[in-house]
């Protein structure tokens, strides 16, 4: 099955940096990857999710890249600010079969003002 | 749109209990929705895919006749936590995905359930 490793388990940026949190994938059939953010106690919010037949997406302050040959995808997030720290998880999934998806580990991230 | 309601937000209960947790797809139709398990500072796994009209797909290492799910119609699903031991403490969220032109659907998160058995 598939398997998602998701890279670095916490990551602390100045406000006004840039974050990259980086992931990569097992299985070639997966062609789904959506990333969540998620506040303490509260529901995962989709962020931004990207397939495998587009290379690269952005929206605003976030992107995501996808590289199918080497099985990994990355979000960046610019010019972050205080309401970015959570904790973010990037998936992978099968959009046009079982649909499920499956986790990555998660980023604690914190924004330091 | 695309609001998934998740109920009760909190429970406490006694070991033994049964608990049911309900996840509703407020202004879309869902054939598919989605039972996670989230321990604290972990990631989500999934338990289980409920099929609406079928029986749930459930991921190695679930019991089946420990968490009942029942996907009865398409704007609601059931999990039923079964006998409740405070190992099965954790944090429940279901998800689900609008049936309309669902290969373009991400999945919507209900806001979870927190069990707590004593």
């Amino acid at each position: 099955g598939e398997n998602v490793e998701q890279h670095p388990s916490t990551l602390s940026v100045q406000e006004g940096d840039s974050a990259v949190i980086k992931c990569t994938y097992s299985d070639s059939a997966s062609n789904y990857f959506p990333w969540y953010k998620q506040e303490l106690g509260k529901r995962p919010q989709l962020i931004i999710d990207i397939r495998s037949n587009v290379g690269e997406k952005k929206d605003q302050r976030i992107a995501v890249t996808l590289n199918k040959t080497a099985k990994h995808f990355s979000l960046h997030i610019t010019e972050t600010q205080p309401e970015d720290s959570a904790v973010y998880f990037c998936a992978a999934g099968d959009h046009q079969g079982a649909q499920k998806l499956v986790f990555g580990q998660g980023t604690r991230l914190t924004i330091n003002p | 749109g695309a609001v998934v309601s998740q109920h009760p937000s909190w429970v406490i209960c006694k070991s033994g209990t049964s608990v049911k947790i309900e996840c509703r797809s407020l202004d879309f139709q869902a054939t598919t929705m989605f039972w996670y398990r989230q321990f604290p500072k972990q990631s989500l796994m999934l338990m289980a895919t409920s099929n609406e009209g079928s029986k749930a797909t459930y991921e190695q290492g679930v019991e089946k006749d420990k968490f009942l799910i029942n996907h009865a119609s398409l704007t609601l699903s059931t999990l039923t936590v079964t006998s409740a031991h405070p190992e099965d403490s954790s944090f429940y969220i279901c998800s689900a995905r609008d049936r309309t032109n669902h290969l373009n659907q991400p999945q919507h998160f209900g806001d979870g359930t927190r069990l707590s058995i004593l």
